[in-house]
């Protein structure tokens, strides 16, 4: 356990409302990771952070955006949030460098009706 | 071609008997492989890394990598039913780390 806490755990949203799902973790990790998994799809990079307001963009960027105001906490949100955004998204911190051994959190379940 | 490969599944595996998943990947920059385990509904749990050429053991686990063949395996001696999950490949270099589809194994009890 890397002491990852995501919230929520599942929600349920309609098209075009505001959606942030919080990625909390309590060891001072440097980096940490947004992802979508989807079926036929597997993990995908959406955003990842560096460092306290050091954010940038992975292969699935478009219609999220991320906050990172202290080093425990990294926001992901959906703007306004539409069917293709239901999935289930993983925070993950990296202890170490950069893209080195991910621990995940436990998820959360999105769906966009 | 796909940056991760691995086949899709399931592997079927009578209980006890040695797992054997495979990987290929295509970027010769890969620094860094990893094998994670994903039960059904959970987030997946790093059981292996590896960086080097050769063959790298954890318990009932092994790890072999060939870079020049650019192909990643693990093992699982003795496997069990607990065994059961899918499992995900991850290469990585400085700037990107690139996840398999996963590997679906089923050991037969």
């Amino acid at each position: 356990d890397a002491g990852i806490t995501q919230s929520p755990r599942h929600k349920v949203t309609e098209t075009g409302t505001p959606v942030t799902l919080r990625c909390h973790q309590t060891e001072n990790h440097r980096y940490m990771y947004w992802y979508r998994q989807d079926p036929g799809h597997g993990l995908r990079l959406i955003h990842y952070s560096y460092g306290v307001k050091d954010t940038d963009k992975g292969e699935v960027s478009d219609g999220y955006s991320v906050s990172r105001s202290k080093t425990e906490d990294f926001l992901l949100t959906l703007e306004s949030a539409t069917s293709s955004q239901t999935s289930v998204y993983f925070c993950a911190i990296s202890q170490g460098a950069l893209n080195e051994k991910l621990f995940f959190g436990s998820g959360t379940q999105l769906s966009v009706l | 071609q796909k940056e991760v490969e691995q086949n899709s599944g399931p592997l079927s595996v009578p209980e006890g008997a040695i797992a054997s998943l495979n990987c290929t990947y295509s970027d010769r920059g890969s620094q860094s492989f990893f094998w994670y385990r994903q039960y059904s509904g959970k987030s997946p749990e790093l059981i292996m890394s590896i960086y080097s050429n050769g063959d790298k053991e954890d318990g009932r686990f092994t790890a072999q990598l060939n870079k020049a063949s650019q192909y990643v395996s693990l093992l699982i001696r003795d496997s069990q039913p607990s065994d059961s999950a899918t499992y995900l490949c991850a290469v990585s270099r400085d700037d990107k780390i690139i996840f398999g589809k996963g590997t679906r194994l089923h050991i037969l009890p």
